[in-house]
């Protein structure tokens, strides 16, 4: 167990509908980090959070969205979803997110992922 | 912006040998951080071992070191007394310092399997 739950594990849905996934960083980590690992497009980064801000976007699409809630947990909002969106989700969590020198404060620590798939 | 290349989509190793996987990336930086994870079939990334860039020595972690060339921006994982547990999909990934962006930018991965 790495510390960092991401629920669901599993979800299959419909092109166009609406899904969220959940994500609690491992205890002590303030960064929240969303990757996107496609068969075609290996481990995309969508966006970053630190303490409840948006600190970095990567390749995130106007129809995602996320936010960091006050208890640093986090939420990935996926909406008019298609069949392309069926990937991986991973969460990340580091313990600082700005010019962190101590040692291991630069680790990211994944969860297990959330499966989704768009039939 | 840094790209991360692993040339190497498919390796495989005969178990107790060793073998090496290689890795490049492309920074003006002259201060990052380097990772290896392991994606193993449960679809888990696993930290294997990390590397700053301004340390000159190589990080080792048990069976697994790598080889970190600065000037040729290259980072290879080497895994010594390979055992099945290690087949896995193994990324390599890149991550700046600063302020900015703390994102971890990955290679495409190289998919390690290890024969009995």
């Amino acid at each position: 167990d790495s510390g960092v739950t991401q629920t669901p594990k599993h979800l299959i849905t419909a092109t166009g509908q609406r899904v969220t996934l959940r994500c609690s960083p491992r205890s002590g980590d303030l960064s929240v980090y969303w990757y996107q690992q496609s068969l075609d497009q290996g481990l995309q980064f969508l966006i970053q959070y630190y303490n409840g801000e948006e600190r970095a976007k990567g390749n995130i699409l106007e129809r995602f969205s996320a936010q960091q809630f006050p208890d640093l947990h986090s939420e990935l909002n996926l909406s008019s979803l298609e069949l392309g969106d069926s990937a991986l989700y991973f969460c990340a969590s580091s313990r600082r997110g700005a010019g962190a020198t101590t040692s291991g404060a630069n680790v990211l620590t994944f969860g297990a992922g959330s499966r989704l798939t768009v039939l | 912006a840094q790209t991360v290349t692993q040339s190497q989509p498919e390796m495989s190793v005969q178990e107790a040998e060793t073998v090496t996987l290689s890795c490049t990336y492309d920074t003006s930086e002259s201060d990052y951080y380097l990772f290896w994870y392991k994606q193993p079939p449960s679809r888990q990334m696993i930290l294997v071992i990390r590397q700053e860039a301004y340390k000159q020595q190589n990080a080792t972690e048990n069976r697994f070191s790598v080889n970190f060339q600065k000037a040729a921006k290259s980072f290879s994982l080497k895994i010594s007394d390979s055992q099945l547990g290690d087949a896995a999909m193994y990324f390599c990934a890149y991550r700046s310092p600063g302020r900015g962006a703390q994102k971890l930018v990955f290679g495409q991965g190289t998919r390690l399997t290890i024969n009995p």
